[in-house]
């Protein structure tokens, strides 16, 4: 398809287990963005990877959160050891090399953890 | 370090009836603004952006919203609500000049449009 895709749409896990979220920007964007969503409330943002430069990590809540971007296209946000605070939307983006463009999100990941 | 305020959590308005959602913002110099709507289990689907030039700007599904530099504000409107149009609404900033830094967002408005 034209647009982001997340994929899993939802996730069940029990605590302590290790996640990974998986995001497939739109083909040709440079930058790449994970925002976590909790239920009711704004976007909280993760990380961002802009082409090949250093990841901008200063979102990530803990050592817990990393991701990567592998070729320069799909990422994988990873979470060890899952915390019930962890239970949240994670959203995608992706968005040209253009600022003055707007960022395109994917549906999201739904996690729950048990 | 820039922010955006959305002093309303929820708007109400008769279908039919104008609405508006209020933002406003703070940024170091000059800003590129957005607006996004969010459907239930959806992403963020943009509306709009000012970038610069004229200060009303059209966006999609019949959505406008008006920049005020003075202010600092940049309200969406629309003339005539659906009931369509019940959602959760974003508003949100990047500084002009900081690349493709990820925008910052409000915390959300959610419009109600009662038939």
């Amino acid at each position: 398809g034209a647009g982001v895709s997340q994929s899993p749409s939802n996730k069940v896990t029990e605590k302590g287990k290790d996640v990974e979220l998986r995001c497939d920007p739109i083909s040709g964007h440079t930058a790449l963005y994970w925002y976590r969503q909790s239920l009711g409330q704004g976007l909280e943002f993760l990380i961002y990877f802009q082409g090949n430069s250093a990841p901008d990590k200063s979102g990530l809540p803990s050592d817990r959160f990393s991701a990567e971007r592998t070729g320069g296209s799909v990422s994988t946000l990873t979470i060890q050891r899952t915390q019930q605070e962890d239970s949240a939307v994670y959203l995608c983006a992706s968005s040209s090399g253009n600022p003055d463009q707007p960022q395109h999100f994917g549906d999201g990941t739904r996690l729950s953890i048990l | 370090a820039q922010s955006v305020a959305q002093p309303e959590d929820q708007v109400n308005v008769a279908e039919g009836n104008p609405l508006t959602v209020k933002c406003t913002y703070s940024v170091s110099g000059n800003p590129y603004l957005f607006w996004y709507v969010q459907y239930p289990n959806r992403g963020l689907q943009f509306l709009l952006k000012y970038i610069t030039g004229d200060n009303l700007v059209k966006g999609s599904y019949g959505f406008e919203a008006e920049f005020n530099k003075s202010q600092t504000s940049f309200h969406l409107k629309k003339p005539s609500a659906l009931v369509s149009d019940s959602a959760l609404y974003f508003c949100a900033v990047r500084p002009k000049g900081s690349g493709n830094t990820p925008l910052v967002f409000g915390k959300g408005t959610r419009l109600s449009v009662i038939a």
